[in-house]
């Protein structure tokens, strides 16, 4: 079945950037996603990336799509402490449902 | 513009129990969706509701019921509660109508069995 997998965690500087890396196998993607979650939170959307772009940049972040790898990632340019959460790569099926990566941890260290 | 909000946030039950969850949706939003967030993991997706109408299930047993009002708002029933629901349960709400619209979701039911 469908399938997006994720590094459960990363440790990064404040100041340095973040990459987040995840996997999908559902070539037919429509949309794939970024969401935060901080603790006792609910899922914050951060971005999402049409499957026929590569490149998408918002502020301090940018997500790249190589749709031949299916691979994803989220870079977090300057990351500061505030950045501290789970982040979580979701892809849209060709159903409109969506599948989701268990989440990877963001530390950041001092 | 109000956002996704749930109740209750925080609940204890005993395994055998029934539970319902509630869910308001976002204002401008016509479909809900609900997923299941075990600790350490993603959230896997229960079932859709639109028009009033389950639209999508995901692979969850007869248990797990729900129902849509005519305000889009929504609940979600669990029968016969067994220890592994316990889990953060999410609502989320989306236009029905676009080929993307982002769910949004609310803060989480906090359900525990015991």
């Amino acid at each position: 079945g469908e399938d997006v997998e994720q590094s459960l965690f990363l440790s990064v500087r404040e100041g340095d950037s973040s990459v987040i890396n995840c996997t999908y196998t559902d070539s037919s993607s429509t949309y794939l996603y970024w969401y935060k979650q901080e603790p006792g939170a609910g899922l914050q959307l951060l971005t999402y990336i049409f499957s026929n772009m590569d490149m998408k940049q918002d502020q301090r972040l940018t997500v790249l799509l190589n749709k031949k790898d299916k691979h994803l990632s989220l870079r977090i340019a300057d990351t500061q402490t505030g950045d501290s959460a789970i982040y979580f790569c979701a892809e849209r099926d060709s159903n409109y449902q969506l599948i989701w990566g268990a989440g990877t941890k963001l530390i950041i260290k001092p | 513009e109000t956002g996704v909000t749930q109740s209750p946030t925080h609940l204890i039950k005993t395994r055998g129990q029934q539970v319902t969850l509630r869910c308001s949706s976002q204002s401008g939003h016509n479909t809900v969706s609900w997923y299941q967030q075990a600790l350490g993991q993603g959230p896997q997706f229960i079932f859709q509701y639109y028009r009033e109408e389950e639209n999508g299930r995901g692979n969850f047993p007869p248990r797990f019921s729900g129902l849509q009002f005519p305000n889009y708002s929504s609940e979600l029933n669990v029968n016969a509660l067994e220890l592994d629901d316990s889990a953060l349960y999410l609502c989320a709400s989306s236009y029905e109508g676009t080929r993307n619209s982002p769910l949004h979701f609310g803060n989480g039911t906090r359900l525990t069995v015991t």
